[in-house]
């Protein structure tokens, strides 16, 4: 079993519409939790964080954490063409390397 | 801007070429990383360094090379390139308990 699974998608929307990305985890022993985007031909930014269980909000994003059930979300609202991108789910391993561990991606066009 | 820098943006490669591909910071991060990434299997970790002067072995190690002189390079060297290593290599780095890395823009490496 991946440590870290992400529904690879691609995911297509009409602007305007909620987004869903989720990703699931094996380890019951993990505490960060990250979304990263990343447009095509570029490297992965980082686009939210959270620790332990419970939403974040940041505008128009919000992550969410359920550790009961080793589930972790990213739900946009009023998606926009600008947010075609590939969203990654990835998680810090606290050993000695303090390693991100990445889901495989999901890729997302929203349809203006 | 601060950030990390990557060099060549791309490279074509003959099988059985020594290349290096170079990182560098300029956010006196101390630890660094080598990511590939390759369609269907995520990012996944080669090399890291936590601070300079020590390195360790990633998820797949094999046939790449680091060293890490000082805080600011961290370069990735392929020996003897193969097929098998055409991807691309996202260089990271992140502070001490940092939340999320910053990414490099990525080098696109197709060994033939």
């Amino acid at each position: 079993q991946k440590e870290v699974e992400q529904d690879p998608g691609p995911l297509s929307v009409p602007e305007g519409a909620i987004v869903s990305l989720n990703c699931t985890y094996s380890n019951s022993a993990f505490q960060y939790f990250m979304w990263y985007r990343q447009y095509s031909r570029k490297g992965p930014e980082l686009l939210m964080y959270t620790y332990s269980s419970g939403n974040k909000e940041d505008g128009r994003f919000t992550a969410q954490v359920d550790k009961s059930s080793k589930y972790i979300s990213l739900f946009i609202r009023d998606s926009q063409p600008s947010d075609s991108a590939t969203y990654l789910c990835a998680i810090r391993d606290g050993g000695a390397t303090n390693k991100l561990i990445f889901g495989t991606g999901t890729l997302l066009a929203v349809q203006p | 801007i601060a950030g990390i820098t990557q060099a060549p943006t791309s490279q074509i490669l003959a099988a059985g070429r020594r290349m290096t591909l170079r990182c560098t910071q300029d956010m006196r991060h101390n630890a660094m990383y080598w990511y590939r990434q390759d369609l269907g299997l995520g990012l996944r970790l080669i090399h890291y360094s936590n601070t300079a002067g020590t390195t360790g072995k990633g998820e797949v190690p094999d046939g790449y090379s680091v060293s890490r002189a000082n805080t600011d390079d961290f370069p990735l060297t392929l020996a003897s390139a193969v097929p098998s290593q055409t991807s691309v290599y996202f260089c990271a780095s992140t502070t001490p308990g940092g939340y999320g890395y910053t990414f490099g823009s990525g080098t696109r490496l197709t060994v033939v």
